[in-house]
Formats: C-alpha cells, structure tokens, sequence
C-alpha cells in the first residue's frame, strides 16, 4: 500500500533563514506527488507538484521541491522564510485514480 | 472564478443527531472529494464523487454517507454523531485532466463540526 511520511512533526525556523521539510514515500511506481499548506483555521493550498520530467519543481511563494527517486523523497524547501510562513504543511501521493494519501504534516514555527 | 465553497463554516451537534455539510465544487470541476481532518488521525479519504456516482471510498461506517447532484455539488450526511466525529470536514474538486487520470485537488476552507 502507498504512504507517504513526514519525519518532522514540528519545525522552528528563524525568520530569513532558509528551509527543508522532509517527505518519504513508499510505492512500487513513480508517483504524483504534491505539497499543501494549511493556514490556522483554514483549508488546503496547494504549494507546488510533481507529475514527471524535471525533478526541480518551482510552486508558489517562493517554493521549490525535488524529486529523488532513488531516495523515494520529495522534499520542500524554499531559500529565506518569512513570517507568513508559518504554517502546516502537507506532502500528499497520488497514483492514477486513487484517492490523494497524505502524510501526517509538518508545523512549521518562525521565530523574529 | 470562485474557488470551493463549504457550508456550513461551523456547526455544533450534539451526540445522537445528525449533520449535513454541502460543498460547491470551482466551476467546471466533475470531481468532489471529501476528507475528514483530525489532529490524532490527520487527513483521512471519505469518498470521491463523479458525475454523480461515488467512485472511491475510504475506511469509515456506513453512519458517513455522501452524494452529488447534477450540477456537482456535493452533500455529506453523518448520522448518529458521536463524540469522536469531531472534526474538519473538508471538500476538494478536482477537474478531471489528462489521459495519466492525474487530479490536482483545490480544497474548500472546510467545516468545522463540534460534537458535544
């Protein structure tokens, strides 16, 4: 069965420092792989994801995430955190049409 | 264009009633999807909707049922409310895509249900 896994349940960060969230997954075949965001209160967004081709995938506010297949990972990272940052963040698997598996989250603290 | 729309936002029940959340799923989106969030069990598949017809289904009692209507919206139905289905409930459409059947979702801000 497909999982995915986020090794990090609670990560603080400086404020302008830079950012990587881990995310491991497990599944015979390559994947669609996605990271969301949940504000306090507030639904998903969707960051960035990843279908094929070029592993480096560029998503909105500044984030990017690589794809490794020969470490089953597809890691967030964004160069300089801001305050608005500060948030829950969700990698997600999906293969064909099954349903979208998430991974247990990662929040994300900034500190001045 | 509008995005997904939840209502309603909150809703508090008591033990034993039952609740009926509705999701208007972004213009042109066939595919409704519903997610139950909690903080000891984190996002969990309830079922997906297409065109009508539940197309995939997760781990949960027949007490969680769902449809959706011509126009795709979708309604959730949770009967005989217990304690422990306090929860986000949240809904994602989807527009059915390529040929690889890959579905990007775009979630509603959810509906909170306190169960007391």
């Amino acid at each position: 069965a497909q999982s995915v896994t986020q090794p990090d349940i609670h990560i603080t960060v400086s404020e302008g420092a830079s950012l990587e969230l881990r995310c491991n997954y497990s599944y015979g075949a390559t994947p669609y792989l996605f990271w969301y965001v949940q504000s306090p209160g507030q639904g998903l967004q969707l960051l960035l994801k990843y279908f094929s081709g070029d592993t480096l995938v560029q998503g909105i506010k500044g984030f990017e995430a690589e794809f490794k297949r020969s470490q089953s990972s597809f890691n967030l990272r964004k160069p300089s955190v801001h305050w608005s940052d500060a948030a829950e963040y969700f990698c997600a698997l999906l293969f064909g049409n099954e349903k979208l598996t998430f991974g247990t989250g990662t929040r994300l603290t900034i500190i001045p | 264009k509008a995005g997904v729309t939840q209502t309603p936002r909150y809703l508090i029940k008591t033990r034993g009633q039952q609740v009926t959340l509705s999701c208007s799923p972004i213009s042109g989106h066939r595919s409704v999807s519903w997610y139950q969030q909690t903080p000891g069990q984190g996002l969990q598949f309830l079922f997906e909707y297409f065109s009508e017809t539940q197309r995939n289904k997760g781990n949960f009692p027949g007490r969680f049922s769902g449809r959706q209507f011509s126009n795709s919206r979708s309604e959730m139905n949770v009967s005989t409310l217990e304690l422990g289905d306090s929860a986000l409930y949240l809904c994602a459409s989807s527009l059915q895509t390529t040929s690889s059947g890959a579905n990007v979702l775009t979630f509603g801000a959810g509906s909170r249900l306190t169960v007391l």
